[in-house]
């Protein structure tokens, strides 16, 4: 079993402020690290699938980095938006076993 | 829409008894994985199969079973039911075997309340 955290817990931000969030995994037997992003009342949605050091992927305002030998990933929420609150949820794996983490709740207020 | 269908939404039952969920996975996808959410926890991995054959095994207790049917939907059956399986139960489908480059699409999942 991978020990997979997360932080900080939840967050509570401004509109219009950008945020970023920790996800820490175990460095060895590393295969592919996910985010996933949880609205309340819906099913987790994909965001990103990593797997190479160094990754760095983008959609729209949300960004996230990858870094396999210090064990942790960043996601990045630039001008945050309401519609941007949501549990967001990383995964990491050794092949096909996915190890979520608690997430972090964020929300955006107006 | 993510594709993945779980039945039921809702199931309420009273202890010692057995129940079936069930998932129909997104078109294309061979993968079905079974993962569990109890209160204040995260989403802990029971199972997961491909193409009808168990690949990898969680936390699953020895009262759980599932199975990955020929048409690829897949159930998960709990057994001798307890307080403490209350939970909500996820099915999430992918199109390989791996985590590489293949995404997990979550159904809605199947709120389980035992009294």
């Amino acid at each position: 079993i991978l020990n997979v955290e997360q932080s900080p817990q939840s967050l509570h931000v401004q509109e219009g402020d950008s945020t970023n969030f920790t996800c820490s995994f175990p460095s060895s037997n590393f295969y592919a690290l996910h985010w996933y992003r949880w609205e309340t009342a819906k099913s987790p949605e994909a965001l990103f699938v990593m797997t190479l050091n160094g990754d760095e992927k983008k959609k729209g305002r949300i960004s996230a980095t990858l870094n396999t030998k210090e064990g942790y990933s960043y996601l990045y929420i630039k001008g945050s938006q309401p519609e941007d609150s949501a549990t967001y949820l990383c995964a990491s794996s050794d092949f096909n076993k996915f190890y979520f983490g608690s997430g972090t709740k964020l929300n955006v207020k107006p | 829409d993510s594709g993945v269908t779980q039945t039921p939404k809702h199931l309420i039952t009273a202890t010692g008894q057995r129940v079936t969920l069930r998932c129909s996975p997104r078109s294309g996808d061979l993968s079905v994985y079974w993962y569990q959410q109890s209160l204040d926890q995260g989403l802990q991995f029971l199972i997961q199969y491909y193409n009808g054959e168990e690949r990898a095994k969680g936390n699953i207790l020895e009262r759980f079973s599932a199975q990955q049917f020929p048409d690829l939907h897949s159930e998960l059956n709990l057994s001798s039911l307890e307080l403490g399986d209350s939970a909500l139960y996820f099915c999430a489908s992918s199109v390989g075997d791996s985590s590489y480059n293949s995404p997990l699409h979550f159904g809605n999942g199947t709120r389980l309340t035992v009294t």
